[in-house]
């Protein structure tokens, strides 16, 4: 079945950016979803078909996808952004379709 | 505004069955529809399966194959997830989630989790 790999956490201090990667064979060749979940709470999607921001989601977030690596971008980071942060893709081949990467901890130092 | 509520937190023992319900609301439900997706203790999240509240149609992780069944109810806008056989390791909160047409597309709109448990 198809694999995304994120790096288990990330840290940045506020006002920087933080980028959370996330890696699979060809995932330029599919559309990027990227999910926000902070403790105790349901997922919120940030970031949708690589690129494409839900309305009500700050412009500080963008994504990014290429070749084997897609890219979730935080600018101006704000201690409100810390949380774990999940991308997924649909793989049609695959008897697991829907995939989740691993999740990445966003630290703000 | 769009909204899935879901029902309360179970306990079950190994081997029993669950039945987890998804009411939703703010939108027209047969022009969407709804993934299942669970979070075991301290883990990422796990797609379960997807069903589309116009026609029905399924499609379930292959793990899951055989001990889940994903339904709507299109009269009271409620989707459900049902698992049998269940196992400590399905200990977990269970989430709906919308979709927009396809199963591959993204999540819009997450219910509030259900955590089940599954101890004897």
């Amino acid at each position: 079945s198809y694999v995304l790999t994120q790096p288990p956490s990330v840290s940045v201090a506020p006002g920087q950016t933080a980028r959370i990667t996330c890696g699979g064979n060809n995932i330029g060749s599919k559309s990027v979803h990227w999910y926000q979940q902070k403790p105790g709470q349901a997922p919120v999607l940030v970031v949708y078909d690589d690129s494409d921001r839900p309305s009500g989601i700050p412009e500080r977030f963008s994504g990014s996808n290429s070749g084997n690596t897609a890219t979730l971008t935080i600018s101006r980071v704000e201690a409100g952004d810390e949380a774990d942060y999940y991308c997924q893709v649909w793989d049609s081949s695959s008897d697991h379709p829907g995939v989740f990467g691993g999740g990445t901890k966003l630290t703000v130092l | 505004q769009v909204q899935l509520v879901q029902s309360g937190a179970e306990v079950k023992k190994p081997g029993a069955s669950v039945k987890v319900s998804c009411k939703a609301s703010g939108y027209t439900f047969t022009s969407y529809g709804i993934s299942w997706v669970r979070q075991a203790p301290g883990q990422g999240l796990e797609w379960m399966g997807w069903i589309s509240a116009y026609n029905g149609n399924t499609n379930y992780a292959q793990k899951l194959q055989g001990r889940v069944t994903m339904t709507t109810d299109t009269s009271t806008s409620t989707a459900y997830m049902e698992l049998r056989s269940l196992r400590s390791d399905d200990t977990a909160v269970y989430y709906c989630a919308r979709v927009s047409g396809w199963p591959e597309h993204p999540f819009d709109y997450w219910g509030q989790g259900t955590l089940v448990t599954v101890s004897s």
